[in-house]
């Protein structure tokens, strides 16, 4: 299985409600870094959150992470048209590879 | 504010075919890498290059793939004989290096390419 596994795939909401995106890994980590992704655009960081820390904000975003359920999740609040896009989490592990390794990544529909 | 840069855009190649892939890096960076999109999957990791040379690879960056840090600016990736597998978008990143452990990168726009 790969590291860094988000679910749902996919995710169409209103403009307003809150989405939640949630990222499940295999190994040991340093951190876990979420990014977006604008179709066909690169990847942009969003947040970092440490193995050492919980909870994390960021403006809209809030992340948390359980390292003993090895997951993560990313909160988007108020969301807007412009948050359409793809949500990636990506992990910096411990031991093995040393670069960062990303998930599949949800793709989240904001309707006006 | 800073950024990656990646040219080309675009760019379609016959089977077989040399391709470079150009990356300007954030200046005073100091990891480089690139990675690796088809479309609609997950981003593929393939090489890290740090100090001059390359500091982990991936299974998919095989004897075709190859990076070069020419001068004090570009980063290349070239792959020697395209397969029609190789169609994706290749993204190249950089960061600053927090301590050896992986800070946030940087991204560019991508190159997409596609092997007919």
């Amino acid at each position: 299985s790969q590291q860094g596994e988000e679910d749902p795939q996919a995710l169409s909401i209103q403009e307003g409600e809150n989405a939640t995106m949630n990222c499940s890994y295999k190994t040991s980590i340093n951190n876990l870094q979420w990014y977006r992704q604008n179709s066909g655009r690169g990847l942009v960081h969003l947040i970092l959150i440490r193995s050492n820390e919980r909870e994390k904000h960021s403006g809209r975003l809030r992340v948390t992470l359980d390292t003993s359920k090895k997951s993560s999740s990313l909160l988007i609040t108020a969301s807007r048209a412009a948050d359409t896009a793809s949500y990636f989490c990506a992990t910096d592990a411990v031991t093995g590879r040393r670069a960062l390794t990303f998930g599949s990544g949800t793709r989240l529909q904001v309707q006006p | 504010e800073p950024e990656v840069t990646q040219t080309p855009s675009h760019q379609v190649t016959q089977m077989g075919q040399e391709v470079i892939l150009r990356c300007v890096p954030i200046s005073n960076h100091l990891y480089f890498y690139w990675y690796r999109q088809i479309l609609g999957q997950k981003v593929e990791f393939l090489v890290s290059f740090y100090n001059n040379e390359i500091s982990e690879k991936s299974e998919i960056f095989d004897d075709q793939f190859s990076v070069e840090r020419p001068d004090g600016s570009n980063f290349t990736l070239k792959i020697r004989s395209t397969k029609l597998e190789d169609s994706a978008m290749y993204f190249c990143a950089s960061s600053a290096g927090t301590g050896g452990k992986t800070g946030e990168l940087f991204f560019g726009e991508g190159s997409r390419l596609t092997v007919l």
